[in-house]
């Protein structure tokens, strides 16, 4: 019954590596999003997708891309790992309606660890 | 200034007695709420939605929304030990690309 799969649960990565996290839905939604999510400082987002190839600047994208190619798959890359990326990272994706999305459905995050 | 509030808690309630757990919001145009549930070393779950002022109910959950006074709030009823988690309030608009989440309550049910 997994609806939004991460593709690991931890990570372990050192300074200035190329990490790709990699997120899949099968709910058939148009949206897709990634946060970070730190003490103290709640969930942050990263960047978005509303659509195949499309993709939107969320509020903390430095450092980050991302990257779109199927709708069921939006993995989120981190350029050069640095330590102050270490976080837990979740994808979310959702549906849109009339008044609104139907709200998030998010996958089991990803502990990433920049060392 | 921050755009979705809470108070951080943690929040103690003895079992079985109500959890009232509250946020306000800046954006008058929002037009989504939602409140989320999250488990230590969970990600978060989504409980209840709600869309137009007054009162929705779901089991022992119930959602009031107060547009007027920009105020949504989540009622626990009956509290059970697993209810014991952090709440997270969320207020997006319309295609949700801008959902902003609150930091959180921490909710504490003693047996």
């Amino acid at each position: 019954d997994v609806k939004v799969t991460q593709s690991s649960r931890y990570l372990v990565k050192r300074t200035g590596e190329k990490v790709f996290l990699e997120c899949v839905q099968d709910m058939d939604h148009e949206n897709m999003f990634w946060y970070r999510q730190d003490p103290g400082l709640g969930l942050r987002l990263i960047y978005f997708s509303y659509d195949v190839k499309m993709k939107e600047k969320g509020d903390i994208p430095e450092g980050y891309s991302v990257s779109r190619e199927k709708k069921e798959r939006f993995s989120l890359i981190l350029e050069s790992a640095s330590t102050n990326q270490t976080s837990m990272y979740l994808c979310a994706s959702s549906s849109d309606g009339t008044g609104g999305h139907y709200g998030y459905t998010f996958g089991s995050g990803t502990r990433l660890t920049v060392v | 200034q921050k755009e979705v509030e809470q108070n951080s808690g943690p929040l103690s309630v003895p079992e079985g007695a109500i959890a009232s757990l509250n946020c306000t919001y800046s954006d008058r145009v929002s037009q989504s709420f939602f409140w989320y549930r999250q488990y230590s070393g969970k990600s978060p779950e989504l409980i209840m939605s709600i869309y137009s002022n007054g009162d929705k109910e779901d089991g022992r959950f119930t959602a009031q929304l107060n547009k007027a006074s920009q105020y949504v709030s989540l009622l626990i009823r009956d509290s059970q030990p697993s209810d014991s988690a952090t709440y997270l309030c969320a207020v997006g608009n319309t295609g949700g690309f801008k959902t902003i989440f609150g930091a959180g309550t921490r909710l504490f049910v003693k047996a």
